[in-house]
This record gives C-alpha cells, sequence and structure tokens, in this order.
C-alpha cells in the first residue's frame, strides 16, 4: 500500500524557516517525481514544487522561487521542502504528492501538513 | 504556464440530478487532463486521469470527456456523499496548473 507522511508542520514567525518531509513506503520512491502543492485556508490548490525521480531537475512557482528548496533522499524514501524567509501568504496545508510516469497525472496524496506563518 | 479556467466555482444540485463540471485550458493539453475530488479536511483524490480514465474504485457515475480544449466532469445520479469540492489540473507541462475548483452542495 502507498503512504507518503508528511511532518515538519507548525508554527513559525514571518521570515523563519521550516522543513518539511514526506516519508514514502509502498513504491519505488526512486522511480518517480514528486510534487508540494499547497492550499491556503479556504483556497484552491497551488502547484508549489517539483523534482525528477533522481533529484537532477526540480521546478518552482515563482511566488516561492528563490525561498524554498526542494529536495530527496533516494536512499531513505523521503523527499522534503525547505522553507525559508517565510511569509503570511505562505500559509498553508502543504500536500506531498506522487505522480505517475509520462501521464504526470498525482496518483497519491499525503494528508498534508499545516503550516501557519504568524507573529 | 498554463491556466486552467473552470466553472462553475459553486453548485448546488438535488440527489438523483446530473452535474456537470467544465474546464478550459489556455491551449493545446491533448488529454492530459485530470479531475480530483476533495472532502472537507481531506486530501485530493484522483477521480478521473487522461480527460477520461476512471481511476480504480471510482464510481461508474462519473464520467469525463473533451472537446478540444474543453474538458467536462459528469456525474450520473448525485449521490450525498459526492458533496465535495472538484479541481481539474493539466498535466501536459509543469508547472501542473489546477482549475479554481467547483464546490459542490446537495439542495
Amino acid at each position: 500500500e502507498v503512504q507518503l507522511v508528511e511532518s515538519g508542520g507548525g508554527l513559525v514567525q514571518p521570515g523563519g524557516s521550516l522543513r518539511l518531509s514526506c516519508s514514502a513506503s509502498g513504491f519505488t520512491f526512486s522511480s518517480y517525481a514528486m510534487h508540494w502543492v499547497r492550499q491556503a485556508p479556504g483556497k484552491g490548490l497551488e502547484y508549489v514544487s517539483a523534482i525528477s525521480s533522481n533529484g537532477g531537475s526540480t521546478y518552482y512557482a515563482d511566488s516561492v522561487k528563490g525561498r524554498f528548496t526542494i529536495s530527496r533522499d533516494n536512499s531513505k524514501n523521503t523527499l522534503y521542502l525547505q522553507m525559508s524567509s517565510l511569509r503570511a501568504e505562505d500559509t498553508a496545508v502543504y500536500y506531498c504528492v506522487k505522480s505517475v510516469r509520462y501521464s504526470n497525472y498525482f496518483d497519491y496524496w499525503g494528508q498534508g501538513t499545516l503550516v501557519t506563518v504568524s507573529s | 504556464d498554463i491556466q486552467m479556467t473552470q466553472s462553475p466555482s459553486s453548485l448546488s444540485a438535488s440527489v438523483g440530478d446530473r452535474v456537470t463540471v467544465t474546464c478550459r485550458a489556455g491551449q493545446n493539453i491533448a488529454t492530459y487532463l485530470n479531475w480530483y475530488q476533495q472532502k472537507p479536511g481531506k486530501a485530493p483524490k484522483l477521480l478521473i486521469y487522461a480527460a477520461s480514465t476512471l481511476q480504480s474504485g471510482v464510481p461508474s457515475r462519473f464520467s469525463g470527456s473533451t472537446s478540444g480544449t474543453d474538458f467536462t466532469l459528469t456525474i450520473s445520479g448525485l449521490q450525498p456523499e459526492d458533496v465535495a469540492s472538484y479541481y481539474c489540473q493539466q498535466s501536459y507541462r509543469v508547472p501542473y496548473t489546477f482549475g479554481q475548483g467547483t464546490k459542490l452542495e446537495i439542495k
């Protein structure tokens, strides 16, 4: 059974940093691209970042470029999102997502972890 | 970025009704269009991929269709458990953008 379990969310002050982790199991983690999608309270889904299966290629939304870093450790089956210079508008539930090859749709989502940026 | 325009933003229908949600892509995305269902407090769940392929385990009352850059999600025979928000997403090119979402309620 595929499982994606996020951790690391919490309350952080504006300008602060936080690292999210996503522990994956039930599939060959190193074979699939992974993504972070976030959802601000009461809002829609926003695509945040992506990383290729071997970590060699990454993508960032303009809203987080230069502040967030996505990475993965295929030996630990873990995806990361290092977030710095956090702003109030980064407050959201962050989902770790697995995509399938070629068609790229998101077949599995984690339960999400809440990040709240507030003083 | 490829813009996805989804409508309506909300709708209310009765149990047993046929419900449609539409999504228009800002450019050609072939059939790289997916639909997700999100119930309150839960993570999104894949319903349909490649415009019209039902994900395993999804009830057959859900269906998807396409006409050019216009895509439609149809629920044939609305059930109370279908109360949720629905999102389209293109997976043709990164960033894999989402539509704004449709909140579906029961009358």
